[in-house]
């Protein structure tokens, strides 16, 4: 069980905006920086997101992060069939003096 | 361009021990803190170790602390993970990736080793 929560599926249709939550503690998400990965099926993950609101060189800006207090999130508009894909949100705890990933989201183009 | 090339994964007994090497380019080696970030089938992202471009700084996950080792040869642009006291739970693809930001932020992955300890 990570100490940050993901739902653990998402969907949407092509075109629409969806957002993927990842909801931790003040000893995370509260004082340290939200980092996004994509993992496409049977590939290495990839940073989408650094620093709760940036993007890597090459990342669509349809990618976005956002965070609030102990919660954040990973919107992605203009949704297309290959951004069909595993999500996750990494985080430094300070609790566990250590980075954590949350448990993952999958998300599906319906 | 950045190349990351894991090695040495395999099917070991409970107990045993392997040692998983990562082989890099395309970046000075010596200049970046690496990691180690594993895949049970099916399962989601576990951050095993890092170690700091000078192999002062090193972390490990409790899971594995005691039992794993992380070195790395900047002379040979290498890192390493020696892994003892195997077991079922460790099964897993072992990622080796290069740090970007932060301690959390990494952008170069290599393509996996799977390890599998089964008797």
């Amino acid at each position: 069980q990570s100490v940050v929560t993901q739902p653990p599926s998402a969907s949407g249709t092509p075109g629409q905006r969806v957002t993927i939550s990842c909801s931790g503690s003040s000893a995370n998400i509260g004082s340290n920086y939200v980092y996004w990965y994509q993992q496409l099926p049977g590939t290495a993950p990839k940073l989408l997101i650094y620093r709760d609101n940036q993007r890597p060189s090459g990342v669509p800006d349809r990618f976005s992060g956002s965070k609030s207090g102990t919660s954040a999130s990973l919107a992605i508009s203009g949704l297309r069939s290959d951004d069909e894909a595993d999500y996750y949100c990494a985080i430094w705890d300070d609790s566990l003096s250590g980075p954590v990933f949350g448990g993952g989201t999958k998300l599906t183009v319906v | 361009q950045v190349q990351l090339v894991e090695s040495g994964g395999g099917l070991v007994k409970p107990g045993g021990s392997l040692r998983l090497s990562c082989a890099a380019s395309g970046f000075s080696f010596s200049d970046y803190y690496m990691s180690w970030i594993r895949q049970a089938p099916g399962k989601g992202l576990e951050w095993v170790s890092y170690i700091s471009g000078s192999g002062y700084t090193i972390y490990y996950a409790d899971s594995v602390k005691g039992r794993f080792t992380i070195s790395r040869d900047n002379a040979k642009d290498s890192l390493y993970l020696q892994m003892n006291g195997l077991r079922a739970e460790d099964t897993a693809v072992y990622y080796c990736a290069r740090r970007y930001a932060g301690l959390v932020g990494v952008d170069y992955w290599g393509q996996g080793t799977l390890v599998t300890v089964s008797s």
